[in-house]
């Protein structure tokens, strides 16, 4: 079957760094994505990745390892606006979205 | 800013009731969906449509019907509601043939089912 982990919450202070993992077992790749989604909100496309390596915007960058079927999203200098929760999304051969539960990041003070 | 727009946004119903949930988008985009996601759990593709006259299932398409008549609208319709129905529903567009696949997703509408 098709899997997608992630961390279910992860706490950072604010102005840290902090990387969210994920990892995936998909039959077929055509990209990976990293949304975010406040509490009681949708969520809104933070970043793409199709290829191996490091895709920067901004304070936050997404990394893609094809062959060990690995990403993470990494937020720098954290604010208190980032407490959300990061959902990680693998396009598969069908061009389907399979969507892991998401990872809740509480930012503290 | 996305325009793409989702009614009711919280609706209490009792078990058996007919509901539609509306979604419509003003970004001519050609693809549409409906997820279901309950709190801290995935997001799962109920239907989705490539255009006018498509309609697909997705994973949770059993109890549930979609339409496309028109490119911007593309409403969800349960026949019985039951309380299994509880959930938040979310509604969203791409470009059809847009590489990246970015998703547009309405505010969602909260369903309770008594």
């Amino acid at each position: 079957g098709q899997n997608i982990d992630q961390p279910t919450e992860m706490t950072a202070t604010e102005g840290a760094i902090v990387q969210i993992n994920c990892t995936y077992q998909t039959s077929g790749f055509n990209g990976l994505f990293w949304y975010q989604q406040h509490a009681g909100e949708a969520p809104t496309f933070l970043s793409y990745n199709v290829l191996d390596g490091l895709e920067e915007k901004g304070r936050f960058s997404s990394f893609l390892s094809r062959s060990k079927g690995y990403s993470y999203l990494l937020l720098k200098e954290l604010q208190m606006k980032d407490s959300a929760s990061y959902l990680c999304a693998v396009m598969d051969s069908n061009y389907q979205l399979i969507w892991g539960a998401g990872t809740k990041l509480i930012i503290k003070p | 800013e996305a325009d793409i727009y989702q009614t009711p946004r919280y609706l209490v119903i009792g078990t058996g009731k007919k509901i539609t949930l509306e979604c419509s988008q003003t970004m001519g985009h050609d693809k549409m969906y409906w997820y279901q996601q309950d709190p801290g759990m995935e997001l799962h593709l109920i239907h989705y449509s490539y255009g006018v006259n498509s309609t697909e299932k997705g994973d949770l398409s059993s109890e549930s019907t979609v339409s496309r008549i028109r490119t911007e609208h593309f409403p969800l319709t349960l026949e019985s509601a039951r309380p299994s129905h509880t959930s938040q529903y979310l509604c969203a567009s791409s470009e059809r043939g847009h590489d990246t696949g970015e998703l547009f997703f309405g505010e969602g509408s909260r369903l309770t089912v008594l």
